[in-house]
């Protein structure tokens, strides 16, 4: 079945540095998408990746999806502490003449003032 | 625009008790997810709902969990007997097109089985 990996599993970053996760696909995707989860909070769209090699910009969030459409990254530039959380990429595939959402491992990241 | 609602938002219970959650999605969204979160991993599908029927439930352990939408609008999740790896946050979610659209998610249900 489908199996969605994300490195690194965890980051620990002083205030201001970057910060990157990557995510890897068992399967060619249709589209990723990425979410935030806030500690003790549910999951939240960021954004859907659909084109080979398509690049989008969130202010400070740079998400990348791969030639292949197996693999996804997101890049955060000078981190700030709203950005403490977990970060799931989440691949979109066809199975059986349906959809599926799979989620990623996630990469939580906690900020150093 | 309402999100989506669950309850309980918290469940203890003890091991092969029966639980049940509820999760009542967006308005409109055919697309019905339920996932088990278990603590420091990512949410894993337990079964994907389109309108009332079942479009995936290859992960869910169908000798103790089962799911129904009636109507294909509510959603029913029901553990029995429940074990101890049970305990986790069950989150529901919708979208209005599957796979394709943004994932709304609930507060999810925190169950502790002891």
């Amino acid at each position: 079945g489908q199996q969605v990996m994300q490195i690194p599993q965890y980051q620990h970053v002083q205030e201001g540095e970057d910060f990157t996760t990557y995510c890897n696909s068992s399967t060619t995707l249709s589209n990723i998408q990425w979410y935030k989860q806030r500690p003790g909070g549910h999951p939240v769209f960021l954004i859907q990746l659909v084109k080979s090699g398509e690049v989008k910009k969130q202010k400070r969030l740079t998400f990348q999806f791969g030639e292949a459409k197996k693999n996804s990254s997101l890049h955060i530039t000078a981190t700030q502490t709203t950005d403490v959380g977990t970060y799931f990429c989440a691949g979109s595939g066809w199975n059986f003449g349906n959809e599926k959402l799979t989620f990623g491992t996630g990469t939580r990241l906690t900020i150093i003032p | 625009e309402a999100g989506v609602a669950q309850s309980p938002r918290y469940k203890i219970i003890e091991k092969r008790q029966s639980v049940a959650f509820w999760c009542n999605p967006i308005s409109g969204h055919a697309t019905l997810y339920w996932y088990q979160q278990i603590l420091g991993q990512g949410p894993k599908l337990l079964i994907q709902f389109q309108n009332n029927g079942v479009v995936d439930d290859s992960q869910l352990p169908k000798d103790r969990f089962s799911a129904e939408r009636l109507k294909g609008v509510d959603s029913t999740l029901k553990i029995q007997p429940a074990k101890l790896e049970d305990s986790a946050v069950y989150l529901c979610a919708s979208s209005l097109v599957q796979g394709r659209n943004e994932a709304f998610f609930g507060q999810g249900t925190r169950l502790t089985v002891v």
